[in-house]
């Protein structure tokens, strides 16, 4: 079956580390997206790609980056992690129209001591 | 500034009665909405969606409405189940591939 998976699923690290988050999908997917999950405020997008070597900012970007090498992974690098960093991360993807549904991963708790 | 809210951040039910969920958004760009369930630990999972040429959308146990004027919508669950208990995340879309969440709302049935 098709799917979508994050690794690692629990990540201690230490501030002004380099951490990087893994998201790959099997569904040969356009759309990929990066979210984090807090209390109080739902999901907040973080950055997104409608294919190969295209990424985008989202709402809540500051200190991410991401790259599309492949169709199937985007992976999510802190640069320099903060405390404020701490979260939940979820990865999605999606078909082509924005009417397909979003498939989200199991999630990846993030926290930055 | 959050484009979609929800206002309840719980809400707790009786087996066998009905849950509604309630959802106001800002964006009348938006055309495109969604209801997430999600348990502990594990992603959110579709459940059921809207075309914002639509008022109503049912699947089985699950109806959402529409109300474009109101920039309202609402999810009913009827019967509640017990494993109904989740939370459960409106969302929007305009035209654009990306979704915006509101913060969620946990649902306990109680037996």
């Amino acid at each position: 079956d098709a799917e979508i998976t994050q690794s690692p699923r629990h990540k201690i690290t230490e501030t002004g580390r380099q951490v990087t988050l893994a998201c790959h999908q099997t569904w040969n997917h356009n759309n990929m997206f990066w979210y984090r999950q807090d209390l109080g405020h739902g999901l907040r997008l973080i950055h997104y790609s409608y294919g190969v070597q295209d990424t985008n900012k989202g709402e809540v970007s500051d200190g991410y980056s991401v790259s599309r090498s492949n169709t199937e992974d985007l992976p999510l690098t802190l640069e320099s992690a903060a405390s404020s960093q701490t979260s939940v991360y979820f990865c999605a993807s999606s078909e082509r129209r924005h009417t397909d549904t979003q498939y989200f991963g199991p999630g990846t708790r993030l926290t930055v001591l | 500034d959050q484009q979609v809210k929800q206002n309840s951040p719980s809400l707790s039910v009786q087996e066998g009665r009905i849950s509604i969920l309630n959802c106001d958004y800002t964006n009348s760009m938006f055309d495109y909405f969604l209801w997430y369930k999600k348990y502990p630990a594990e992603g959110p999972t579709f459940l059921i969606s809207i075309s914002s040429i639509k008022d109503k959308n049912e699947d089985g146990r699950f109806t959402v409405f529409l109300n474009k004027s109101a920039k309202h919508l609402s999810l009913h669950i009827v019967p509640s189940q017990p494993g109904d208990s989740a939370v459960y995340f409106c969302a929007a879309s305009a035209n654009d591939y990306k979704l915006s969440f509101g913060a969620g709302t946990t649902v306990t049935v109680r037996a």
